[in-house]
């Protein structure tokens, strides 16, 4: 099936800087949507993207669907503390299957 | 509106046994996905109901089987539950079709 590769894995940052993450797939998706979960709760969304090219910003939060179509990155600026939580990208082709990566975990130090 | 809801949020089960989970999606939402998650595989996709009907599947065994009602609610079942069932297991609704999914705050099930 299709798997989407995100990266990277985990990030410690300080409060302030701006982060950068993202995903890859070997097959094309349709959609990219980006989720940030919460300890104890479920994943929220945070961007969806429906067209190659598209850039989309919710706030501090910037998310490109790649050319491609293979790809998407996801840029926050400014980090603040709330900002802590694990960040996954998906990829959906159709009928709501959506393959997810493994998630991005980040510490924003005060 | 109200968010996806997802009864209950914690559950303890012994090996063998059967449980049962449930999902109420947004109102006006007819797709209802489930996920299992666990810190080693991620987010894993159960299955998708639409107007009662599952339409798509993933790649688990016939343990894990759902169903969704008349009034879009699901519920999914787990039966001869093993220690490795363990698991966050996330509701998700959507209107339809590539609509973005919507989770529920999961159902955290641990298997002794």
């Amino acid at each position: 099936g299709q798997q989407l590769n995100q990266s990277p894995q985990s990030m410690f940052i300080q409060e302030g800087e701006d982060v950068s993450m993202n995903c890859t797939s070997s097959s094309i998706f349709n959609t990219w949507l980006w989720y940030k979960q919460d300890p104890g709760e479920g994943p929220v969304l945070l961007i969806a993207l429906y067209k190659a090219g598209e850039l989309t910003s919710n706030g501090r939060l910037t998310a490109q669907f790649g050319i491609t179509r293979k790809d998407s990155f996801l840029n926050i600026s400014a980090s603040i503390p709330s900002d802590v939580g694990i960040y996954f990208c998906a990829g959906q082709v159709d009928n709501n299957d959506m393959r997810f990566g493994a998630g991005t975990r980040l510490t924003v130090k005060p | 509106k109200a968010g996806v809801t997802q009864t209950p949020r914690y559950l303890i089960k012994t090996r063998g046994q059967q449980v049962t989970l449930s999902c109420s999606p947004i109102s006006g939402h007819r797709s209802v996905s489930w996920y299992q998650q666990t810190p080693g595989q991620g987010l894993q996709f159960l299955f998708e109901y639409f107007s009662e009907t599952q339409r798509n599947k993933g790649n688990f065994p016939g343990r894990f089987s759902g169903r969704q009602f008349s009034n879009s609610r699901s519920e999914m079942n787990v039966s001869t539950l093993e220690l490795g069932d363990s698991a966050l297991y996330l509701c998700a609704s959507s209107l339809v079709g590539n609509s973005p999914l919507h989770f529920g705050n999961g159902t955290r099930l641990t298997v002794t």
